[in-house]
């Protein structure tokens, strides 16, 4: 299958800060989203981009496919932003999603 | 419309015993997953379906079965619960292999 990797692991901010997450990726994809999982366990989409750039208030991300990696930004964070970020990829197959094992994000006041 | 919904929430079970997950989804969508998740880990993917009718393996399928009766449900079986099947399981589903897919609020299952 697919190996996802995320970077850092964990992140530990101030309310205010910005932060960059990684994404990287063993094969070609079709599909890419990022998740936030929030502290009570409910994964929210956040963006579905297998390619370019979006952005939804604070948040963005850019996909390069061609060289396999995604990033999202989170700007001016707030402790809302706090919990875990996943990343998940598309293969060929059918449709199944292949998740990184997330990054752990505290945002302090 | 109220996407993916998960019954039960939370469960407890003792070894051998058997327990039913079910998940509905009311987008018209044709395909649906169950997923586990496990501490520190990301999901992992145990059954899929494409379609009414139809159920695949996917990477963790040992000692689950699944069942996709009607399009709008997706139906996870333990037939006999073991400690390595406490998780949390998430239901998803997306109209198409393309499309996003969207995630159930999950369910809790200690097995002891």
């Amino acid at each position: 299958g697919i190996q996802v990797e995320q970077s850092p692991p964990d992140l530990i901010l101030q309310e205010g800060a910005n932060s960059t997450l990684r994404c990287n990726f063993s094969d070609s994809v079709n599909n890419l989203q990022w998740f936030h999982q929030n502290p009570w366990g409910q994964l929210i989409n956040l963006f579905y981009i297998p390619s370019g750039t979006k952005q939804n208030g604070r948040l963005s991300a850019t996909t390069v496919a061609t060289e396999r990696y995604s990033l999202l930004y989170i700007s001016s964070s707030q402790t809302t932003d706090s919990g875990v970020y996943f990343c998940a990829v598309r293969g060929s197959t059918l449709g199944r999603l292949y998740f990184g094992r997330g990054t752990q994000l505290t945002v302090w006041p | 419309n109220a996407g993916v919904t998960q019954t039960p929430k939370f469960r407890v079970l003792k070894t051998g015993q058997s327990m039913t997950l079910l998940c509905a989804q009311d987008m018209n969508h044709e395909y649906m997953y169950w997923y586990r998740q496990d501490p520190g880990m990301g999901l992992r993917l145990i059954h899929y379906s494409v379609g009414e009718g139809t159920t695949a393996k996917g990477e963790v399928p040992d000692g689950y079965n699944v069942s996709r009766l009607k399009k709008q449900n997706f139906l996870l079986g333990l037939e006999s619960a073991a400690p390595s099947q406490t998780s949390v399981y998430f239901c998803a589903s997306s109209l198409t292999s393309s499309y996003t897919q969207y995630f159930g609020p999950g369910t809790r299952l200690t097995v002891l």
